[in-house]
């Protein structure tokens, strides 16, 4: 089993539908959860941090945490072709390690 | 308001030659990290460091050392460029709680 899952979609969504990306992670000692936003030929950027069970919300992001299954997801409300790009998960593990996903591209069709 | 520097955006570099990455963070981080990012890959952790002069071994060091002489500044060094390496090289930092903010990239090509 990989360390962090993530769908590597691509995962279309029209303008102004709410996006969902999942991602599982096996360390159940994990306490660190973030999400990047990478465009195209771009870096990553950070976007989302969640560090406790629940929603966290930022503008028209929504990041939910559920260790117990340990999953958690990005929800993006009324998505724009701007939210176009790849979103990568990242998991701070027990032993003090950041291991990413392999990432979800979306593409938001106007 | 750019706090990661890689030095060159684009890079291009003759088989066997010995090349220097360099990334500098203005953000006081103890913890700075080199990865490169291919396609179908994912990021690939090469090095890391978590304090000035140290450093550490990532998943996929073969070919390739580091220095950390000043706590801003964290170089990655290929000794002998082969074509194999041609790829995205991302530079990171971090304190210990929060995510990464990552530098904007070197494209290197191995010719």
């Amino acid at each position: 089993q990989k360390e962090v899952e993530q769908n590597s979609g691509p995962l279309s969504v029209p303008e102004g539908a709410i996006a969902s990306l999942n991602c599982t992670y096996s360390d159940r000692g994990s306490q660190s959860f973030f999400w990047y936003r990478q465009y195209s030929g771009k870096s990553p950027e950070l976007i989302m941090s969640i560090y406790s069970n629940g929603d966290k919300e930022d503008g028209r992001f929504t990041a939910q945490l559920n260790k117990a299954s340990q999953y958690v997801s990005l929800l993006i409300r009324d998505s724009q072709p701007s939210d176009s790009a790849t979103y990568l998960c990242a998991v701070k593990t027990s032993y003090d390690k950041v291991i990413f996903g392999p990432g979800t591209s979306l593409s938001v069709i106007p | 308001d750019v706090k990661v520097t890689q030095s060159s955006r684009y890079l291009v570099k003759r088989t066997g030659e010995k090349v220097f990455l360099e990334c500098v963070q203005d953000m006081d981080h103890e913890n700075m990290f080199w990865y490169r990012q291919d396609p179908g890959l994912g990021l690939r952790l090469i090095y890391f460091s978590y304090d000035v002069k140290m450093k550490e071994k990532g998943d996929i060091p073969e070919g390739y050392s580091v220095s950390r002489e000043k706590k801003e500044r964290f170089s990655l060094i290929l000794e002998s460029a082969s074509t194999n390496q041609t790829s995205m090289y991302l530079c990171a930092s971090s304190d210990r709680v929060h995510g990464y903010t990552f530098g904007s990239g070197t494209r290197l090509t191995v010719v």
